[in-house]
């Protein structure tokens, strides 16, 4: 039964090129979120998505970032012309239910964005 | 908006001691969460804590939500080197129906041996 699963782990791009990040959650699982993890801080809520829809967006970046989540397929966060400020491991998790009470979210490995 | 603050930033302590980490909402929640990052590792849900007043114990761990529901303690009887990571706690964002954690600043604990 596998858990959250994240790749790639780690990505380096130079700046102006694009990330791709991907995320397959849990089996059965139709709640995505994406958080950012700046060095030696907590994470950041950014999007989370269920089946070909956005939900909530509202600590993604307006430009350069989007996120989809298709019917068939992964999650993708997409950067476009990254910049050295992106540099963070991004976390992807999901959870079975939407609401809040009662609902354990499971985070994927990461995937650590290096931008040079 | 909505803060989720946690004290202390950091702790050291010597294996056989214990630690508790403290977290803060700047306003009422509906529950808690908590987490528990190993050294590059990723977030591991530990426990969730929904009553006013609830505490929970798991082994070593014991977990408590105020009275207000606006804080939230861990504590850890007799630290091991395996506790080491960063402890966070998590509460939802004001918006009911949606699943949107705004995570504390983490507690970092280093054991030493």
């Amino acid at each position: 039964n596998a858990g959250v699963m994240q790749n790639p782990r780690h990505l380096v791009r130079r700046r102006g090129q694009e990330a791709r990040l991907r995320c397959s959650p849990v089996k059965g699982h139709s709640h995505v979120y994406w958080y950012r993890q700046l060095p030696e801080e907590g994470l950041k809520f950014m999007v989370y998505l269920q089946k070909e829809n956005i939900i909530d967006e509202s600590g993604m970046p307006k430009e350069r970032f989007s996120a989809e989540f298709p019917k068939e397929g992964p999650s993708i966060l997409r950067i476009q012309q990254v910049v050295r400020g992106d540099s963070a491991a991004y976390f992807c998790a999901s959870s079975l239910r939407s609401t809040t009470m009662n609902t354990e979210a499971f985070f994927g490995q990461g995937t650590r964005l290096t931008v040079v | 908006g909505q803060q989720v603050m946690q004290i202390p930033q950091y702790q050291h302590v010597q294996e056989g001691e214990d630690f508790t980490t403290y977290c803060n909402s700047s306003t009422t929640l509906s529950n808690i969460q908590w987490y528990k990052q190993r050294p590059g590792g990723h977030p591991v849900f530990l426990i969730q804590l929904v009553k006013s007043g609830e505490v929970k114990k798991q082994k070593r761990l014991t977990f408590q939500f105020g009275e207000a529901k606006k804080n939230s303690s861990l504590h850890i009887t007799a630290t091991q080197t395996t506790d080491v990571g960063t402890y966070f706690c998590a509460g939802p964002s004001g918006t009911s129906g949606t699943y949107k954690y705004i995570f504390g600043t983490g507690t970092r604990l280093k054991v030493l041996a």
